[in-house]
């Protein structure tokens, strides 16, 4: 099993550009979940999804899209990057009906805008 | 105020030292988990309990719920040991989403 992959590991965007962040894991899960990492703060929730076609908020949606066509991927699109959306972004899976199982993190993407 | 909280922020320690690493929180849980984010940024599970004591290795996790507190405890720490070591909370009736502390960094000197 590869566990969860993250794409790009790096990416700069201008003010204004789009781009997606390409999130799959291979291990069934349905509970899937991407978070952003800053300075002095703790793992913060984007979006989430508890099974395919099935997404919803977390603490901080503004700015961000995601969609669950497929149990193993969960992209993350940034509409209109802005120069607050720098940051480190994580995805993470972990089995369906177990809230109480572990996450499994992907490695990370690592996104500066200018 | 934070609804988890993690002390310290920072710690530096000799090979071989005996650590500790707090988390307090403030919400109702299912369940408290520990992470590890090593420097390169990739982040592991290091435990998720929901009471008692949970041990691997040289790394013992504890929580006392009535206190809403945890420990994480390193001994014979070694150089390997360096990364920032995060508590994290899943509250009861949050759909199963994870609350985080800001971490704590360990810096274990040879």
């Amino acid at each position: 099993n590869a566990g969860v992959t993250q794409t790009p590991k790096f990416q700069v965007l201008k003010t204004g550009q789009s781009m997606t962040l390409q999130c799959a894991q291979d291990m069934n899960h349905e509970y899937m979940s991407w978070y952003r990492q800053d300075p002095g703060m703790g793992l913060r929730l984007i979006h989430y999804s508890v099974g395919a076609g099935i997404t919803d908020q977390g603490e901080v949606p503004n700015g961000y899209n995601v969609s669950r066509s497929t149990t193993e991927d969960f992209p993350l699109r940034l509409l209109s990057a802005a120069p607050s959306q720098t940051s480190v972004y994580f995805c993470a899976s972990r089995g369906g009906g177990q809230h109480n199982s572990p996450l499994h993190f992907g490695n990370g993407t690592r996104l500066t805008v200018t | 105020k934070n609804e988890v909280e993690q002390s310290p922020q920072n710690l530096t320690a000799q090979e071989g030292e005996f650590i500790t690493i707090n988390c307090s929180y403030s919400v109702g849980i299912s369940a408290l988990h520990w992470l590890q984010q090593h420097p390169g940024g990739g982040i592991v599970s290091l435990f998720m309990l929901s009471s008692g004591k949970k041990k691997h290795g040289r790394l013992i996790a504890t929580i006392n719920i009535q206190e809403k507190h945890s420990s994480l405890h390193i001994t014979a720490s070694h150089p390997r040991d360096s990364a920032v070591y995060i508590c994290a909370v899943r509250s009861t009736g949050s759909q199963g989403n994870l609350i985080f502390g800001k971490g704590t960094k360990l810096s274990v000197k040879p």
